[in-house]
């Protein structure tokens, strides 16, 4: 009974690269959460996605930032041309849908921490 | 502007002991309240949650109380544990759940054995 999984774990990439992070939600949950936690902050929220849709990017920066949930395999959060204030974890969560209103609980995953160099 | 203001930033406190976190918000359409647990390295989990019909919710060791006039809610963790060395987020959204939380910046509580 996995929780969200979220990979890489760790990643480094300079300045100028690219960053894929990845996260497959718990099972039976439709709707993906990612947010962001820059050290001694609590955590932004940046997307809130459902299959093959973008419910709410009101919280990602407008360049550079990218998220899809495809109808198959986990969703992505992409950072193009990274910067060192990207440096940050980067945390995935899921819930599922209920009727009209989504239920309150997420789960999170255990985050990716990007650090650039 | 920070949306929900959370204090003390750290707190030690001796096993046995009663821990306090206070929140306090600023957005009157916040609708659910819940506080998160996060351990080094991992991600935060959800401990307890409350809804501004309420005003106080208790789940084993751990009470939210909440003053919706004052616009404050607080965490309290009776026999606080060695185990319970964490760090604590409050958090809120104005749509009824979870999909787009405003969250504090944490609580890191250390309780001494």
């Amino acid at each position: 009974n996995a929780g969200v999984m979220q990979n890489p774990r760790h990643l480094v990439r300079r300045r100028g690269q690219e960053a894929r992070l990845r996260c497959s939600p718990m099972k039976g949950h439709s709707h993906v959460y990612w947010y962001r936690q820059l050290p001694e902050e609590g955590l932004k929220f940046m997307v809130y996605l459902q299959k093959e849709n973008i419910i709410d990017e009101s919280g990602m920066p407008k360049e550079r930032f990218s998220a899809e949930f495809p109808k198959e395999g986990p969703s992505i959060l992409r950072i193009q041309q990274v910067v060192r204030g990207d440096s940050a974890a980067y945390f995935c969560a899921s819930s599922f849908f209920k009727g009209t209103a989504t239920v309150g609980e997420l789960f999170f995953g255990e985050g990716s921490r990007l650090t650039v160099l | 502007q920070q949306q929900v203001k959370q204090s003390p930033q750290s707190l030690i406190v001796q096993k046995g002991g009663i821990s306090i976190i206070n929140c306090a918000y600023e957005n009157t359409a916040f609708d659910y309240f819940p506080w998160y647990q996060q351990f080094p390295g991992k991600g935060p989990a959800l401990l307890i949650a409350i809804r501004p019909d309420v005003s106080e919710k208790k789940e084993g060791r751990f009470t939210i109380s909440f003053n919706k006039s004052a616009k404050q809610f607080s965490l309290h963790i009776m026999d606080s544990q060695p185990g319970d060395s964490a760090t604590y987020f409050c958090a809120a959204s104005s749509q009824g759940g979870s999909e787009k939380l405003v969250f504090g910046k944490g609580m890191k509580l250390t309780v001494n054995p």
